[in-house]
């Protein structure tokens, strides 16, 4: 079974450009995160999709952030424009549902190190 | 909302000494799950506790659920040099659907 794929692997931007991120979960998967973990941290969840639908997008700074899963498969993350603090990794991961009852594990994607000097 | 708090951030221990990590919720959880990340890796799943004084174990580490499933711990007997990384607990955040909201984090370093 193939993973959570994400592309690219290490970015390096100046500050006040765009970056977009791409996330590809497991076929099958209906929930799809994307996290921020600044160096030292834990993940920090920014936005949560279920199918196209997004339903927690509480802690997106949606200033600059936006996020889309347009056919509710793939997504994309964009950050528009970086700061210095938005250096960190990004993960995607995916999980076959979301029901709290019939609970699954989440897999991760190898993450997108963004680098913003 | 809920928020979930690790004990120790940093533990050094010998190889070969046991270790364990606290992990401590704010509420009541419907559920836990541990994960492990590696140095520059991703995190990945260890287990999942559901039942109030659930206790599971996996070869070396052991994983409880407390009774009033507001806490867990994870413990490691006998550490080996692959135990190196870090040690997430993560609860099913607030809403209406399951989330991943991680703990704090304890970052093990075994001294060889």
């Amino acid at each position: 079974e193939a993973g959570v794929a994400q592309s690219p692997r290490y970015k390096i931007i100046e500050k006040r450009q765009s970056v977009a991120f791409w996330c590809n979960p497991i076929s099958g998967h209906a929930t799809l995160y994307w996290y921020q973990q600044i160096l030292g941290q834990g993940p920090k969840l920014l936005i949560q999709f279920q199918n196209n639908g997004v339903v927690d997008d509480s802690q997106l700074p949606k200033d600059r952030f936006s996020a889309e899963r347009l056919k509710g498969v793939d997504s994309t993350l964009k950050i528009q424009p970086a700061k210095l603090e938005d250096s960190a990794v990004y993960l995607c991961a995916s999980r076959l549902g979301a029901n709290r009852v019939l609970n699954t594990e989440a897999f991760f994607g190898q993450g997108t190190r963004l680098t913003v000097v | 909302g809920q928020q979930v708090m690790q004990i120790p951030q940093y533990q050094h221990v010998q190889e070969g000494e046991d270790f364990t990590t606290y992990c401590n919720s704010s509420t009541t959880l419907s559920n836990i799950q541990w994960y492990k990340q590696r140095p520059g890796g991703h995190p990945v799943f260890l287990i999942q506790l559901v039942k109030s004084g659930e206790v599971k174990k996996q070869k070396r580490l052991t994983f409880q659920f407390g009774e009033a499933k507001k806490n867990s711990s994870l413990h490691i007997t006998a550490t080996q040099t692959t135990d190196v990384g870090t040690y997430f607990c993560a609860g099913p955040g607030s809403g209406g659907y399951q989330k991943v909201t991680f703990g704090t984090g304890t970052k093990l370093q075994v001294i060889p």
